[in-house]
């Protein structure tokens, strides 16, 4: 079964716009840590943001928040001010919970461009 | 912060050979590495998880004997690809655990073409 659905396989916006990604989850632990990674066309992975199941506040990082809404199951990505460095693949992903290797489980990501 | 170096970046071998990839944890002790593969367009699918000293665990429908994981130290995991085939073409990229934290740390990844 699907454990992170990210609905959005492309997504346009232009400069110094806001942008939303788009990320559902599915468990049913209560302890459980949500990410988000940039993925450029040279295939690294950098990490953007971070979101655990017991936080009260949001996660932030710079131009990055995390939109985190337990009860719906979601964590939308917010970008602010896009640059066009922005431009790549966007994977949520869930730090499986009661497994023993705290495995990471990803969605199928959205490609983001960012236009001047 | 913490450093995964992963070697080489881009490989090209002929089928039927073995490829050997290196994940190596410059600052910190990678008590747990994950193995991902990533077909073009498509997300990171994760094959195995290796813990320093013991044997990998494989996901479901990765064949043991084709991936071969070796995590001899908390410094170092590899991935050798036998015998590959055209089919076994991907990009590979490993992520470490620090022994504290609550981070995952990339490698670069490895572009493997299989001629």
């Amino acid at each position: 079964a699907q454990k992170i659905t990210q609905t959005q396989p492309g997504m346009f916006v232009q400069e110094k716009e806001a942008v939303t990604l788009d990320c559902t989850y599915d468990t049913s632990d209560q302890s459980y840590g949500l990410f988000w990674y940039k993925q450029p066309s040279s295939g690294e992975m950098i990490f953007l943001i971070y979101q655990g199941s017991y936080d009260e506040q949001n996660a932030t990082e710079g131009r990055y928040s995390l939109n985190f809404q337990k009860a719906r199951k979601s964590a939308n990505l917010v970008i602010s001010a896009s640059q066009l460095g922005d431009s790549a693949m966007y994977f949520c992903a869930m730090r499986e919970p009661n497994t023993g290797f705290q495995k990471l489980v990803f969605g199928t990501g959205t490609r983001l461009l960012v236009s001047p | 912060g913490a450093v995964v170096s992963q070697h080489p970046s881009w490989v090209i071998c002929k089928s039927g050979t073995s490829v050997k990839i290196e994940c190596r944890s410059l600052d910190f002790q990678a008590t747990t590495m994950f193995w991902y593969r990533q077909f073009p367009k498509q997300s990171l699918m994760l094959m195995a998880t290796s813990n320093e000293g013991s044997k990998a665990t494989y996901e479901q429908g990765v064949e043991k004997d084709k991936f071969l994981i070796n995590h001899a130290s908390l410094t170092l995991s590899t991935l050798t690809v036998t015998s590959a085939h055209p089919e076994d073409s991907s990009f590979y990229i490993c992520s470490a655990r620090s022994t504290g934290g609550d981070g995952y740390t990339f490698g670069s990844g490895t572009r493997l073409t299989v001629v």
